[in-house]
């Protein structure tokens, strides 16, 4: 079976643009979360969906958004870009509890 | 604010070496702790612990949760270079919709 995969691997931004990370949960896992992990640190929540419905929020400002699609995937969208959102943004999706980890999009923002 | 804290940041150990890896937490609505390794970029499980003092055991390496003193440790026997990553814990909420991470103990392993 395939994991969870995100899109794209590698993104290049400039400072006030916005973009969108793709992903793609493990076949039947309804859940998805985003974290953001910047260099040296963990991973720090952003949302998690379960059946197209926000069910939790990290501490994350309104220029983060995201959204799960009918068939589970998921998108993560930042907006005006700054050059703290340079980070590895992970995917996670599960069926109950244990989170299975996509390898992530890393995002540089110049 | 859930916090979790890991020590030590960093260590150095060579081949055969058995290690400790320490995680406290602060968290208001504990329900689990879970152990990670992340070698390059996607985490990988490793254990989730619930119960204190019931030892969770893969291979050479095992974790415990002490949950009245609000610690787990896990051990890694007879190192291999192999086991050289990140080891990130983390907690999860009550409501299951959420992990707090710990900022990652980085373990390299010489031959």
């Amino acid at each position: 079976d395939a994991g969870v995969t995100q899109s794209p691997t590698h993104l290049i931004k400039t400072r006030g643009q916005q973009v969108t990370l793709r992903c793609s949960p493990i076949s039947g896992h309804k859940s998805v979360s985003w974290y953001q992990q910047v260099l040296g640190q963990g991973p720090q929540f952003i949302f998690q969906y379960y059946e197209k419905e926000e069910r939790g929020r990290g501490n994350f400002p309104d220029r983060f958004s995201a959204r799960q699609f009918p068939n589970y995937s998921s998108e993560l969208n930042v907006n005006a870009l700054l050059l703290g959102d340079s980070a590895l943004y992970l995917c996670a999706s599960s069926v109950l509890r244990e989170q299975y980890f996509g390898p992530g999009t890393r995002l540089t923002v110049t | 604010e859930d916090k979790v804290v890991q020590s030590p940041l960093s260590l150095v150990v060579h081949e055969g070496d058995t290690v400790t890896l320490n995680c406290s937490y602060e968290v208001t609505n504990f329900r689990s702790l879970l152990w990670y390794k992340q070698e390059k970029k996607a985490p990988t499980f490793l254990f989730m612990l619930t119960s204190s003092g019931i030892e969770k055991k893969s291979g050479r390496l095992s974790s415990i949760l002490d949950k009245k003193e609000l610690f787990s440790i896990l051990n890694i026997t007879a190192t291999q270079t192999g086991d050289s990553a990140v080891y990130l814990c983390a907690v999860e909420n009550n409501a299951g919709n959420m992990l707090t991470f710990g900022g990652g103990t980085r373990l390299m392993v010489k031959p």
